[in-house]
């Protein structure tokens, strides 16, 4: 099975920097996702790392180590429309290549 | 990125009805395409996965008589509620996986059943 654990919640300054942490157990494991999810939206793919290592694009960077089981997504000059809920999901072995999802960290970016 | 739409993006229906939704990827084919659930607040919960032109798979504790699923072409996937209840009102939201194994959310369907 799979089991992916991220903070519930988060809060930080206009202007800053966060980094949001999410760990994973996963029976088989093919790359890990993080999505950016506004209320009442679906979700809107940020970055896909399947290598260890610090993929960076823009404000936002994402992180992997696959032999710890880790992931961070980091969010750089946070502005206030980053208040939103960010998903971590680790991607199955499978054929299908399914995903499982964390349970999404809010964060809520003050001015 | 790629695009991926649904319809319809609300709907309200009686109690005992069935209700399709569709799911569209617009400018790529995907053989794959997921159908999830998610309650307010939650994370997205995978239904199950849609393959064209073969049956779906669907998750444990997912009734496959209850959500039928159809993926009769590349860029179309449809999932219908039949005999909705008001247990079934949740936000449905489909992905489509491209060639690089990326998976593209719809926007989601709210339904609600009265």
């Amino acid at each position: 099975g799979q089991n992916i654990d991220q903070p519930t919640e988060m809060t930080a300054t206009e202007g800053a920097i966060v980094q949001i942490n999410c760990t994973y157990q996963t029976s088989g494991f093919n790359g890990l996702f993080w999505y950016q999810q506004h209320a009442g939206e679906a979700p809107t793919f940020l970055s896909y790392n399947v290598l260890d290592g610090l993929e960076e694009k823009g404000r936002f960077s994402s992180f992997l180590s696959r032999s710890k089981g880790y992931s961070y997504l980091l969010l750089k000059e946070l502005q206030m429309k980053d208040s939103a809920s960010y998903l971590c999901a680790a991607v199955s072995s499978g054929s299908a290549r399914q995903l499982t999802f964390g349970s999404g960290t809010q964060l809520t970016v003050l001015p | 990125g790629a695009v991926v739409s649904q319809h319809p993006s609300r709907v309200i229906c009686k109690s005992g009805t069935s209700v399709k939704i569709e799911c569209r990827s617009l400018d790529f084919q995907a053989t794959t395409m997921f159908w999830y659930r998610q309650f307010p607040k939650k994370s997205l919960m995978l239904m199950a996965t849609s393959n064209e032109g073969s049956k779906a798979t669907y998750e444990q504790g997912v009734e496959k008589d209850k959500f039928l699923i159809n993926h009769a072409s590349l860029t179309l996937s449809t999932l219908t509620v039949t005999s909705a209840h008001p247990e079934d009102s949740s936000f449905y939201i489909c992905s489509a996986r491209s060639h690089r194994d990326e998976q593209y959310f719809g926007p989601g369907t709210r339904l609600t059943v009265t």
